[in-house]
């Protein structure tokens, strides 16, 4: 079984929806990050949670929010979902240490109509 | 704040020829520097990392990258390609400092190998 898992892997909807796509660990990381992939941009980090209790904002907030269940699931919702949300959105997660090395999960492709 | 830069975004190459993958960063600081491979329809998975010590960091399947701390370049090489290495590839960078190292990523260079 993959170490970081997503879900849906696909999911279509239309603007003004809420979408809340989830991720689930066995790795034992405490470090979980929401990042998305847009073509010619590469990723960008949308939130990151160094353990249950500590949520921070990325770079590109907005539009988005986060829930930490536990040190295994982190969620991302959007609130109202618009079309320039339509992307590849990735959940990764790594331990404290030497380089914070991060692994990834599948992914979820978006498609906000 | 640190930067990436992989200034081609496609490379097209034939099979069992030599590749390279430029990546070049910006950082004020001493950096850790990573270089993550993604397949059709999959995640990225890590292909392999510079953290310390020797400049040249190999993968299990035949890459190898140096860190050149005066060219500020981190490229990627393979002596001969397989179909199989048709991917997108993401270097990234994290800065060596307390707290969060945040990882910044270029915008990836697409290779593509024919037979």
């Amino acid at each position: 079984d993959a170490d970081v898992t997503q879900t849906p892997r696909n999911r279509i909807t239309k603007t003004g929806k809420r979408i809340m796509l989830e991720c689930s660990q066995t790795k034992g990381h405490d470090r979980m990050y929401w990042y998305r992939q847009d073509p010619g941009l590469g990723l960008r980090l949308i939130y990151y949670s160094f353990d249950v209790k500590d949520i921070n904002k990325g770079e590109i907030s907005d539009g988005y929010s986060v829930s930490r269940q536990a040190q295994a699931k982190f969620s991302l919702s959007l609130e109202s979902a618009i079309p320039n949300q339509t992307a590849l959105y990735f959940c990764a997660t790594s331990v404290e240490g030497l380089g914070d090395t991060q692994y990834f999960g599948p992914g979820t492709r978006l498609t906000v109509l | 704040a640190q930067s990436v830069t992989q200034l081609d975004s496609q490379v097209p190459v034939f099979e069992e020829a030599p590749v390279e993958l430029r990546c070049n960063y910006s950082s004020s600081v001493s950096v850790y520097l990573f270089w993550y491979v993604q397949y059709p329809n999959q995640g990225l998975q890590l292909l392999l990392k510079y953290l310390s010590g020797s400049t040249l960091v190999e993968s299990i399947n035949g890459f190898e990258a140096e860190f050149n701390k005066s060219q500020t370049s981190f490229h990627l090489r393979k002596p001969s390609v397989h179909i199989s290495d048709t991917a997108e590839y993401f270097c990234a960078v994290s800065e060596k400092n307390t707290g969060f190292q945040k990882l910044v990523f270029g915008t990836g260079t697409r290779l593509l190998v024919s037979p």
